[in-house]
């Protein structure tokens, strides 16, 4: 079965400074893997996503995270963030062979502080 | 496009008593996922629906917790009796297809459920 690690519970940072949120996963097969973000009092919303092809994925709201399959990781980094992007992040994986499950890592706090 | 709804927003109950949570999902999505989210952990799946019929609930403690999606389109949650350690957030997810694992889910805003 698969499971995700977000390795840093919480991560303050200042405005207009990069951030990277850790995320690795374990599977024994083909993985999809996904970032979603939960603004307060609301809903996870996709962040981005990659199924296949280029390894580097990006965001509309200019965050990307990159595929590293040896390194069994999907990291999301920002070179840039805003105070609006304080939110909590949530890494998630689902596996080619059990439809679409997603196995949900416990989320970084990121907070943006002016 | 209207998003997935739920309701109620906020429940509070006592332990031992009953509670029901209804879902609506966005028009014309064929699964429908049910989560908790208990205070500081990711969503974990209870339930899954592909239209009307149950496609996983090997999360669902199934002795207090119970679910059903009546033609395939809105869905209701419900516990009975409750515990204290049911206090979490439920969410409803809809998705087009048909339990692809490259499939979109579609969060809705929670029902956030304290037991005392």
């Amino acid at each position: 079965a698969q499971s995700v690690t977000q390795l840093d519970s919480q991560v303050p940072v200042f405005e207009e400074a990069p951030v990277e949120l850790r995320c690795n996963y374990s599977s024994s097969v083909s993985v999809y893997l996904f970032w979603y973000v939960q603004y307060p009092n609301q809903g996870l919303q996709l962040l981005l996503k990659y199924l296949s092809g280029s390894t580097l994925v990006e965001s509309i709201n200019g965050f990307e995270a990159e595929f590293n399959k040896s390194q069994t990781s999907f990291h999301l980094r920002k070179p840039s963030v805003h105070i609006s992007d304080t939110a909590e992040y949530f890494c998630a994986v689902s596996e080619e062979t059990s439809g679409s499950r997603l196995t949900f890592g416990e989320g970084t706090q990121l907070t943006v502080n002016p | 496009e209207a998003g997935v709804a739920q309701s109620p927003r906020y429940k509070i109950i006592e332990k031992r008593q009953s509670v029901a949570f209804w879902c609506n999902p966005i028009s014309g999505h064929a699964t429908l996922y049910w989560y908790q989210q208990i205070l500081g952990q990711g969503p974990k799946l209870l339930i899954q629906f592909q239209n009307n019929g149950v496609v996983d609930d090997s999360q669902l403690p199934k002795d207090r917790f119970s679910a059903e999606r009546l033609k395939g389109v809105d869905s209701t949650l419900k516990i009975q009796p409750a515990k204290l350690e049911d206090s979490a957030v439920y969410l409803c997810a809809s998705s087009l297809g048909l339990a692809s694992s490259t499939d979109t889910q579609y969060f809705g805003p929670g029902t956030r459920l304290t037991v005392l």
